[in-house]
């Protein structure tokens, strides 16, 4: 059982190239978010879905966007890449229920140079 | 506004003794709270969490934590530190972004480092 994965693992990136990070889950989970995590911080949301063709700004959405076309893939784009965006990505889902445990991918490393 | 905070940011215990890692929160209502550990190049990975009931909850690899309400804390626990406990602990409660769901808002980490 795959869980959440997440590709590419490592990135390097020009200011202002674009890409997308891939999120998939097979858990059937409705609800999926991505976060960032920047050294001796915490994560921090940056968009999520409550289900296919729902999505919604975090509390730091700025240089992204997301789509949610099936219940399984979650990718976050990256439009104009600017040194700021260089931090460590994690999607994560969860089921429906309010209490239930979000689970993460490996995460994906983007370098802006 | 919610927030978690983690009073530490390294933890350092010798193996075979007890650790705790301290969080303590600041929710409206009532906090669901999780505990989450990191590996160096991973993942976070799930290690117990506080919905309702017991004050005292066991997680996973011999791990617990005590909600208090009084002193809006959730400190993680452990009678017996092993070296393979050492990694990046993450304290976190559910938002508010999703509706009825939520997001989780992190605490900034806690180094734990366990010396044989």
């Amino acid at each position: 059982n795959a869980g959440v994965t997440q590709t590419p693992k490592f990135r390097i990136l020009k200011i202002g190239q674009s890409m997308t990070l891939q999120c998939a889950q097979d858990m059937n989970h409705n609800y999926m978010y991505w976060y960032r995590q920047d050294p001796g911080m915490g994560l921090k949301l940056i968009y999520y879905s409550v289900g296919a063709g729902i999505t919604d700004k975090g509390e730091v959405p700025n240089g992204y966007n997301v789509s949610r076309s099936t219940t399984e893939d979650f990718p976050l784009r990256l439009e104009l890449a600017a040194p700021s965006q260089t931090s460590v990505y994690f999607c994560a889902s969860s089921s429906r229920d309010r209490g239930e445990t979000q689970y993460f991918g490996p995460g994906t490393r983007l370098l802006v140079l | 506004a919610q927030s978690v905070a983690q009073p530490e940011d390294q933890v350092n215990v010798a193996e075979g003794n007890p650790l705790t890692v301290k969080c303590t929160y600041s929710v409206s209502g009532n906090p669901y709270l999780f505990w989450y550990v990191q590996y160096p190049n991973r993942g976070l990975q799930f290690l117990l969490k506080y919905i309702t009931g017991d004050n005292l909850v066991k997680g996973s690899y011999g791990f617990e934590a005590e909600f208090n309400k009084s002193q809006t804390s959730f400190h993680l626990k452990k009678p017996s530190a092993l070296v393979s406990d050492s990694a990046l602990y993450f304290c976190a409660v559910r938002g508010n972004y999703g509706g009825s769901q939520g997001n989780l808002i992190f605490g900034k980490g806690t180094k734990l480092s366990v010396k044989p």
